[in-house]
């Protein structure tokens, strides 16, 4: 298995600027999280869906920022509008939710690395 | 309310052992996680303990007390390599309904 993928794996965009990053979760697993990371908050988690339903979005930061599972093989993650402060990396991780597969067992995504200016 | 403490750098010498302590206050616990993150990529699965007691791995061994809300990652015989992050992350609620909640992680530097 390739494993979950994200695209792009690095973007720059100016403020204002709406942003969409792509993860295709690993195939057979129905869990998906929606992830960001700085130096200053560390990793948080913004968003998880089980089998292509929100289950938690309190993570997410504000109205600026939206996800959507519209399959078990893909999720976007969309910021609009951007700003400098939304600068992180963000990773994408899936899981089975099906006891015998190590549900507890998150695998993440390279990353993509977003650049506000 | 969810909080989770662990030191934020620590400096061991190869071949040595290193304990990464992690404590936590969180309602609902259902799992305590442990992650390892290279500087540049993605966390990887290191250990998951739900009951109390020792989960050892290899040279990586992870305990959990429910009691004293308390976590430790332990690395013996350390390798050059084991210079990374290291995430405690705690699970809380029942399946369906998960939050997890990551510490903002140990910075491990092993020394020759």
């Amino acid at each position: 298995d390739a494993g979950v993928i994200q695209s792009p794996r690095h973007e720059v965009t100016e403020m204002g600027q709406e942003v969409t990053l792509r993860c295709k979760p690993i195939s057979g697993h129905n869990s998906l999280f929606w992830y960001r990371q700085t130096m200053m908050r560390g990793l948080e988690l913004l968003i998880y869906f089980n089998n292509n339903v929100p289950i938690d979005d309190s993570g997410m930061p504000e109205d600026r920022f939206s996800a959507k599972m519209p399959n078990a093989s893909f999720s976007t993650l969309k910021i609009q509008p951007s700003e400098p402060r939304d600068s992180a990396v963000y990773f994408c991780a899936s899981s089975s939710i099906i006891r015998a597969h190590r549900s507890y067992e998150q695998y993440f995504g390279p990353g993509t690395r977003l650049t506000v200016t | 309310g969810q909080n989770i403490d662990q030191p934020t750098e620590m400096t061991a010498t190869e071949g040595a052992i290193v304990q990464i302590n992690c404590t936590y206050q969180t309602s609902g616990f259902n799992g305590l996680f442990w992650y390892q993150q290279h500087a540049g990529e993605a966390p990887t699965f290191l250990s998951y303990n739900v009951l109390d007691g020792l989960e050892e791995k290899g040279r990586f061994s992870s305990f959990l007390s429910r009691s004293k809300g308390y976590s430790y990652l332990l690395l013996k015989e350390l390798q050059m390599k084991d210079s990374a992050s290291y995430l405690c992350a705690v699970r809380e609620g029942t399946s369906g309904t998960y939050k997890y909640i990551f510490g903002t992680g140990t910075r491990l530097k092993v020394l020759a």
